[in-house]
């Protein structure tokens, strides 16, 4: 069975410094990962999905990498800002019907 | 139109009361899907629609029925819930065949009390 792990659970920052969220995963076999944000109470926004073939994925400040082999996946926030703070979710598909298995999340505070 | 959307925002219930969640989207993804979070928790799956098709239950109650009527369309039918059933409950989308590389849309939830 799927197991995925996200280290650390909660982190706070000064406004600024880039932040490192790390996803880890026991089987290789997936189709791909995605990384949500989720503000309280609401539901997930989606901020980047990288392929099982891909090694990395950008948006802007964001960057997302992927290393299948190892199980391991790390989100990268570059600059961050009061609006980061967030939880951040990452999701391994790992079947054809498209089910989801999610990581606990990490909870970010980024102070002014 | 890239959102999914979801009606009622917030849902308060008895035990014995019928009432249905509704979520809809117009971008032509034809796996829908029902999860649960309960607080501090990340998503459970329930419920996996392909195709108008009912392809993935999740071990669910009967007290939850799903239904999807259309492409667009998937309703989440409640029925005599307990308390514990308290959760957010999301709706998303994926497309399946050729756009499979967009992976899912969520929408915003339904934050449903028991009482």
């Amino acid at each position: 069975k799927q197991e995925v792990t996200q280290i650390p659970a909660a982190l706070s920052v000064p406004e600024g410094e880039n932040l490192v969220l790390n996803c880890s995963f026991t089987d290789s076999a997936i189709y791909n990962l995605q990384w949500f944000r989720q503000d309280p109470g609401k539901g997930l926004t989606s901020l980047l999905l990288i392929q099982s073939s891909q090694r990395e994925q950008t948006s802007g400040r964001l960057n997302a990498s992927l290393d299948k082999s190892s199980g391991r996946s790390t989100l990268y926030i570059a600059a961050s800002q009061p609006g980061d703070s967030a939880t951040y979710l990452c999701a391994v598909r790992a079947d054809s019907w498209g089910k989801l298995q999610f990581g606990a999340g990490t909870q970010v505070v980024v102070t002014p | 139109d890239t959102e999914v959307t979801q009606t009622p925002k917030h849902l308060v219930m008895g035990m014995t009361n019928k009432k249905s969640l509704k979520c809809e989207q117009h971008m032509g993804h034809r796996a829908m899907y029902w999860y649960k979070q309960k607080a501090k928790k990340p998503p459970e799956l329930m419920f996996v629609y392909s195709y108008e098709k009912l392809s993935i239950n999740e071990s669910v109650p009967s007290r939850f029925s799903p239904e999807c009527p259309n492409s667009s369309l998937l309703n989440l039918h409640l029925h005599a819930l307990q308390p514990e059933d308290s959760a957010l409950y999301l709706c998303a989308s994926r497309p399946v065949g050729e756009g499979q590389v967009m992976g899912y849309t969520f929408g915003s939830g339904t934050r449903l009390t028991v009482v």
